[in-house]
């Protein structure tokens, strides 16, 4: 079944640039999402990208997509300490049309001053 | 505009007791649907629902139920508690669209003693 893989933890330090990773198993997938979690609230989407494109920059983020690995980063440059939450990578699971997202198991940033 | 609303925020279940966990959503959106969040296995899907009437199961479907009697609300129900469904509950919705983003209400914190 559809399965999308995140490592638990980054930690990084003020001003520094933070990579979070993700790999996916459904090829099928048109679009692919980053949402961010803050402590006691829900997921907010942070930005996504569709899957004919290699790479997105929003400001500070950058999405690069390799198709052929089914493997989707998430760049944050100059990360600040209000960067510190959990980051679930997710796409959608088929058939698309019923709205399902495949989460992640979510990364949590931790940035240190 | 509210947006999701999850209620409660906050609840303690023995173990055998049943319950009622409520969303609604005044977005107008088709597609909702409730999630648990587990430390290191992030959001897996309970129920989803693409509109009113219409429901079906997700990844952890057994020991919760659903029904979808307007677009407006989803109403998750623990038929019999147990203490492997503490958990934090995430309703969210979307609309129709692949891209579309979901939003997710603050969170229900149960506890099954």
């Amino acid at each position: 079944g559809e399965d999308v893989e995140q490592s638990l933890f980054l930690s990084v330090r003020e001003g520094d640039s933070s990579v979070i990773n993700c790999t996916y198993t459904d090829s099928s997938s048109t679009y692919l999402y980053w949402y961010k979690q803050e402590p006691g609230a829900g997921l907010q989407l942070l930005t996504y990208i569709f899957s004919n494109m290699d790479m997105k920059q929003d400001q500070r983020l950058t999405v690069l997509l390799n198709k052929k690995d089914k493997h989707l980063s998430l760049r944050i440059a100059d990360t600040q300490t209000g960067d510190s939450a959990i980051y679930f990578c997710a796409e959608t699971a088929p058939p698309s049309n019923t709205g399902k997202l495949i989460f992640g198991q979510g990364t949590t940033l931790q940035v240190k001053p | 505009n509210a947006g999701v609303t999850q209620t409660p925020k906050f609840q303690v279940l023995k173990t055998g007791q049943s319950m009622t966990l409520q969303c609604a959503q005044d977005m107008n959106h088709e597609y909702m649907s409730w999630y648990r969040q587990d430390p290191g296995m992030g959001l897996r899907l309970i129920h989803y629902s693409v509109g009113a009437g219409i429901t079906d199961q997700g990844e952890v479907p057994n020991g919760y139920n659903v029904s979808r009697s307007t677009t407006e609300d989803f109403p998750l129900r623990l038929l019999s508690a147990a203490p492997s469904q503490t958990s934090v509950y995430f309703c969210a919705s979307r609309q129709q669209g692949a891209k579309d983003e979901a939003f997710f209400g603050q969170g229900t914190r149960l506890t099954v003693v």
